[in-house]
């Protein structure tokens, strides 16, 4: 199995700035990873997928990196918005190719007015 | 606007009392899964189906089964529920399994044990 550590379980943040969220694992390293938001008592929404030979990814305000020798993601948010305040999760497949997801247990952005 | 749809988004059940939520997807995608996951934690997969092929993961307790009767709708069935399987149950789909599928999730059924 993946251990996935999500760098904190809250950050706040002033509205305009940057949030740098973390996932780290342990283990096997993954051909892709998944980024998702969940917002209370919804389920959780695919952002952003970056597989293993990609450094980068954009998409609009948010942008995922991807480091196999640090076994790290990182996920930005640019000019963050009260709106982007939410619990962002990374995931991690399986070996098995099914695309069974490991979740982390995610970080609670609050972005502040 | 194609979906994911759990029924219902609360539900209420005793200590042993067979429970079972519903999920329906109108993506037309081949996999559905189901995951628990409990007060800030992450989601835990329980098991999937490919298609009517079904696929359990290791530690799923047996008290955990599902049915998938067509492409469209997936059952979770608590055959005893315990307090401790009192959790939010999310039921997700993909296109179909390999790299590169995002996972669709409903927005899940809260389940209370009294």
């Amino acid at each position: 199995s993946q251990k996935i550590e999500q760098n904190s379980e809250a950050l706040n943040i002033q509205e305009g700035k940057t949030a740098t969220l973390t996932c780290n694992y342990t283990n096997y390293s993954p051909a892709y990873l998944q980024w998702y938001r969940q917002d209370p008592g919804r389920g959780p929404v695919f952002l952003l997928l970056i597989r293993e030979n990609e450094k980068e990814k954009r998409k609009e305000r948010l942008k995922v990196t991807f480091d196999t020798t640090l076994k790290q993601s990182l996920f930005h948010i640019t000019a963050s918005q009260p709106a982007d305040s939410a619990t962002y999760l990374c995931a991690l497949p399986d070996q098995t190719g099914a695309n069974n997801l490991f979740f982390g247990t995610g970080t609670r952005l609050t972005v502040i007015p | 606007d194609a979906m994911v749809i759990q029924n219902p988004r609360y539900q209420v059940t005793q200590f042993g009392k067979p429970v079972t939520l519903s999920c329906s997807q109108t993506l037309n995608h081949n996999v559905m899964y189901w995951y628990q996951q409990k007060s800030s934690q992450a989601p835990k997969l329980l098991f999937h189906y490919y298609d009517k092929d079904f696929n359990n993961e290791a530690d799923t307790p047996d008290n955990f089964q599902s049915r998938r009767p067509n492409t469209s709708f997936c059952f979770l069935d608590i055959r005893s529920p315990g307090l401790g399987d009192a959790a939010m149950y999310l039921c997700a789909t993909s296109r179909r399994t390999g790299n590169n599928q995002p996972q669709h999730f409903g927005d899940g059924t809260r389940l209370s044990i009294l």
